[in-house]
């Protein structure tokens, strides 16, 4: 079945650490993928887009992520996290099946605590 | 620049009562509209989603149903409400084939 996997339910980095929240995906085709962010008890932000070109995304709050499509993965990453990062992330993924379907298929989060 | 609302922002319910979530787009004209549940530890669930007036689409058979009576309005309902209903409903929008979506605050539904 296509899914989308996030590997790690809760992550703690210090801040002004690096970052690499990883997402994994099963869909055959290059599917088009999104990073999104969730505060808590607020809806969600697109942090960044990936759909054709190339493989190194830049978004907002300065992530970034990397498509491999040898990996199936679509990891975000940012090289120094701000305590104002902790939140909840989602990888996202609408497969290019050409169908007509704006369906997202999200992952389970990844939620991030940042240290002081 | 396009906005969502989606209100009540909160909402405690008796099990057995009816539903009324409300979501509206500004900015925009003829978007694609979605309804999702969010549980905690399960990630989002597609509920509903709708291309046009009156045009629903269900991805989940349930006790909820969606109806989009206006361009720039889509109304999550029930008739009566389980416990299993609690959660999080996010209302989001997108454009035409651009896929990526536009979530709006949500709404916090306890049933008790």
């Amino acid at each position: 079945a296509q899914s989308v996997t996030q590997p790690d339910i809760h992550i703690t980095v210090s801040e002004g650490a690096s970052l690499e929240l990883r997402c994994n995906y099963s869909y055959g085709a290059t599917p088009y993928l999104f990073w999104y962010v969730q505060s808590p008890g607020q809806g969600l932000q697109l942090l960044l887009k990936y759909f054709s070109g190339d493989t190194l995304v830049q978004g907002i709050k300065g992530f970034e992520a990397e498509f491999k499509r040898s990996q199936s993965s679509f990891n975000l990453r940012k090289p120094s996290v701000h305590w104002s990062d902790a939140a909840e992330y989602f990888c996202a993924v609408v497969p290019d099946s050409g169908a007509g379907s704006y369906q997202l298929t999200f992952g389970k989060g990844t939620k991030l605590s940042v240290i002081p | 620049s396009q906005t969502i609302h989606q209100w009540p922002a909160t909402l405690v319910q008796p099990v057995g009562s009816p539903l009324s979530l409300e979501c509206t787009v500004e900015g925009t004209s003829n978007p694609n509209l979605y309804w999702y549940r969010q549980a905690a530890g399960r990630g989002l669930q597609l509920l509903f989603y709708s291309v046009g007036i009156g045009q629903i689409s269900s991805e989940v058979p349930q006790n909820l149903s969606a109806s989009r009576p206006q361009d720039r309005q889509f109304i999550l309902s029930s008739k009566k409400l389980l416990l299993s209903d609690s959660g999080f409903y996010l209302c989001a929008w997108s454009k035409g084939r651009t896929y990526e979506q536009y979530f709006g605050p949500g709404t916090r539904l306890t049933v008790t």
